[in-house]
């Protein structure tokens, strides 16, 4: 238990479904992340929110939406993806901290996400 | 910009030592870290070196450093079954105040009995 939590672990979805990705972190930490993981690639950083911002986007196609609605909760709403789509997606969370070292990423479980 | 590489798959015989390796480009990169990921799970934080050591030990793990050549390695001493895991190395960089970690694809350890 890492303190934070993921919903739901698995997800089947068609093309031209919209469903979201839950994360919720209970470790007061001010930023939240989202990452994909996909078999064979590095894994790639989504989005980043700090004190409820979004900081960083990393081109992420708009079929991928993000939500920050509090430091606790973060979202990942989905729409019209491609099959491409399908891999694990993770979501982090840590504390921010000053001139330099970025706090530990605790990470959850994932969603495993399929696209038909 | 921003990289950080590993080779994809180590097999190793319990009771021998694992050395993962890692190379990354960012030379600004203040912490270094070893993230282990069991199946089903998320990534959990192994061990972490600032970037002025060339090495760090903690019980069987041993973090090496070579700035120079932007290398990075991981030893397991004694590798047991259990060490079986995928294993990421990550680079952090700071933008504004809030830091950001770049990771490779991993290195899956197998743990031969």
């Amino acid at each position: 238990e890492t303190g934070v939590t993921q919903t739901p672990r698995h997800l089947v979805m068609g093309m031209t479904n919209k469903k979201s990705l839950k994360c919720e972190q209970h470790l007061g930490h001010n930023a939240m992340y989202w990452y994909k993981q996909s078999a064979k690639k590095p894994l790639e950083l989504m989005f980043v929110y700090s004190l409820e911002e979004r900081v960083e986007n990393n081109s992420v196609p708009s079929r991928f939406s993000p939500e920050c609605p509090n430091s606790s909760h973060l979202f990942l709403h989905l729409h019209t993806l491609q099959p491409e789509d399908s891999a694990l997606y993770l979501c982090a969370s840590s504390q921010v901290v000053l001139r330099g070292r970025p706090g530990e990423l605790f990470f959850g479980e994932g969603s495993r996400l399929t696209v038909l | 910009g921003e990289d950080v590489e590993q080779s994809l798959f180590l097999s190793v015989r319990e009771g021998d030592s694992s050395v993962i390796n890692c190379t990354y480009t960012d030379s600004s990169s203040t912490y270094l870290y070893w993230y282990k990921q069991e199946p089903g799970a998320g990534l959990q934080l192994l061990t972490y070196i600032f970037s002025n050591m060339d090495m760090k030990q903690d019980q069987r793990l041993t973090v090496l450093l070579n700035k120079k050549d932007k290398h990075l390695s991981l030893r397991i001493a004694d590798t047991q079954t259990g060490d079986s895991a995928i294993y990421f190395c990550a680079e952090s960089t700071v933008s504004g105040n809030t830091g950001k970690l770049i990771f490779g694809q991993g290195t899956t350890l197998q743990v031969k009995p």
